[in-house]
């Protein structure tokens, strides 16, 4: 069974940092490409960041350019984001998703706040 | 980027009625490589992650019951609810995966008459 799980949300700062991580298992992780979506409260979803399988490509959404950076562990399972930088818009639900050529599979999500 | 415009943003069907929601993008999603549309229909509920129902357009997931149909090719597409159920409620969101970045409608909220 595929399980993604997120963990690493919490209230910090405006200014401050927060790593979000994703344990992937039940599927070969090296080979599937991953991706990460926000959702703030109330809102609509937002694609914000994919990794290729091995890691050697990376693209984000241009309002996290230069502040966020994806990243994976293929020995470990494991999915990462390190949010720098944090806004109070970057306030949402963090979704870690496999992709298999669709969307396939979705975390249940980490909740990321950033306020003062 | 591809622009995904959902509509109505909400409606309210009786149980047992259909229930149509529409997405249409503002280009042709259609993957040449293997001529299928590169759209996926999700359900969302409160509290909950989103939930994949359709895939390719108009592939419905394992277990998702075959009231839920998708269709459509190119730039417009649909979701029906042939006959809607008091478990339907929710926001449904159609979402292109033919480019990064990937891209949303904006959410159809689908209520009970």
């Amino acid at each position: 069974e595929v399980q993604l799980v997120e963990s690493g949300g919490g209230l910090v700062q405006p200014g401050g940092s927060l790593r979000l991580s994703c344990a992937a298992s039940g599927f070969t992780f090296s080979s599937s490409w991953m991706h990460w979506v926000r959702q703030a409260p109330g809102k609509g979803l937002v694609w914000v960041s994919r990794i290729n399988g091995d890691g050697s490509s990376t693209i984000y959404v241009d309002s996290v350019k230069g502040r966020f950076t994806i990243s994976r562990d293929n020995a470990k399972n494991t999915l990462d984001l390190q949010m720098n930088s944090l806004r109070v818009e970057d306030t949402a639900v963090y979704y870690c998703v496999r992709s298999i050529g669709w969307p396939e599979h979705w975390g249940q999500g980490t909740l990321v706040t950033v306020s003062s | 980027d591809i622009v995904m415009t959902q509509s109505p943003d909400s409606l309210a069907v009786s149980l047992g009625e259909r229930a149509t929601i529409n997405c249409k993008s503002s280009q042709s999603v259609l993957y040449r490589s293997n001529n299928k549309n590169s759209l996926v229909w999700y359900q969302q509920k409160p509290g909950q992650p989103p939930k994949l129902l359709i895939n390719w357009a108009s592939t419905r997931e394992s277990g998702v019951p075959d009231r839920f149909s998708g269709s459509g090719s190119g730039t417009d597409f649909t979701l029906t609810i042939s006959s809607l159920q008091a478990e339907d409620v929710a926001v449904y969101y159609c979402q292109q995966y033919y480019s990064t970045p990937w891209t949303f409608g904006q959410g159809t909220k689908v209520e009970i008459k």
